[in-house]
């Protein structure tokens, strides 16, 4: 079975600085999705960014930036520049992708706090 | 405008009631899930759907059912036999298949179920 993990519960940033977010997943699968979903305190919840396994380039969007080791099954967030707004939970998710599509599966969430 | 809407938004519950929650898509998306979010767990499976008439149980679905009876719709009913099921609820939908820019879920705006 398909697991993701997230092993910081919190993390805080000074505002206009960098951060890096943590993710490790395990899967037997080769073709899947890697994603980071963030849900402010409208509980809301909204894509960051997503990678496709068989791309070796990291994907980017804005200041979100990612890190994804296939070998090592690890897929971190960067954000750069940190706002006040990006304060949020942010998920890390897997998904399976085959012909009959796969369930989306959900690590436990990193708080993120941005000071100013 | 497109998009996933749950209701009611509030729902409160006396132990060993039913109650349905209620998820309807009109984004023409095949697959559909349920997820329970709890205080430092993450969001856990409890359903999903693949197509009309056809579920399958998650990491969680112990004292919850669901039903597809059309593509728009997905409810889920916590029965009596749920012993914690104060929590927050989301619903989601996502293309079954057809590449990476598919891949996305889209959420409702959760449902959150008080037992009094």
């Amino acid at each position: 079975a398909q697991t993701v993990t997230q092993s910081q519960p919190e993390m805080s940033v000074q505002e206009a600085e960098t951060v890096t977010l943590s993710c490790t997943y395990d899967t037997s699968e080769s073709d899947y999705y890697l994603f980071w979903y963030k849900q402010p305190p409208s509980r809301q919840m909204i894509l960051v960014i997503r990678q496709e396994a068989y791309k070796q380039q990291n994907a980017t969007e804005n200041r979100f930036s990612v890190n994804f080791q296939k070998a090592a099954k690890s897929f971190s967030l960067k954000i750069s520049d940190s706002q006040l707004g990006d304060a949020a939970m942010y998920f890390c998710a897997y998904r399976r992708e085959n012909n009959q599509g796969g369930k989306l599966i959900f690590g436990q969430g990193t708080e993120l706090s941005v000071k100013p | 405008d497109g998009g996933i809407t749950q209701s009611p938004k509030y729902l409160f519950r006396k132990e060993g009631q039913n109650v349905t929650l209620s998820c309807e898509q009109n984004l023409n998306h095949d697959a559909m899930y349920w997820y329970r979010q709890d205080p430092g767990q993450g969001l856990r499976l409890i359903y999903y759907s693949q197509i009309v008439n056809d579920f399958q149980k998650g990491d969680i679905a112990e004292g919850y059912s669901v039903s597809r009876e059309k593509k728009e719709s997905f409810p889920l009913t916590v029965t009596s036999a749920q012993k914690n099921p104060t929590a927050f609820y989301l619903c989601a939908s996502s293309m079954r298949t057809g590449g990476p820019m598919n891949t996305e879920a889209f959420f409702g705006q959760g449902t959150r179920l008080t037992v009094v």
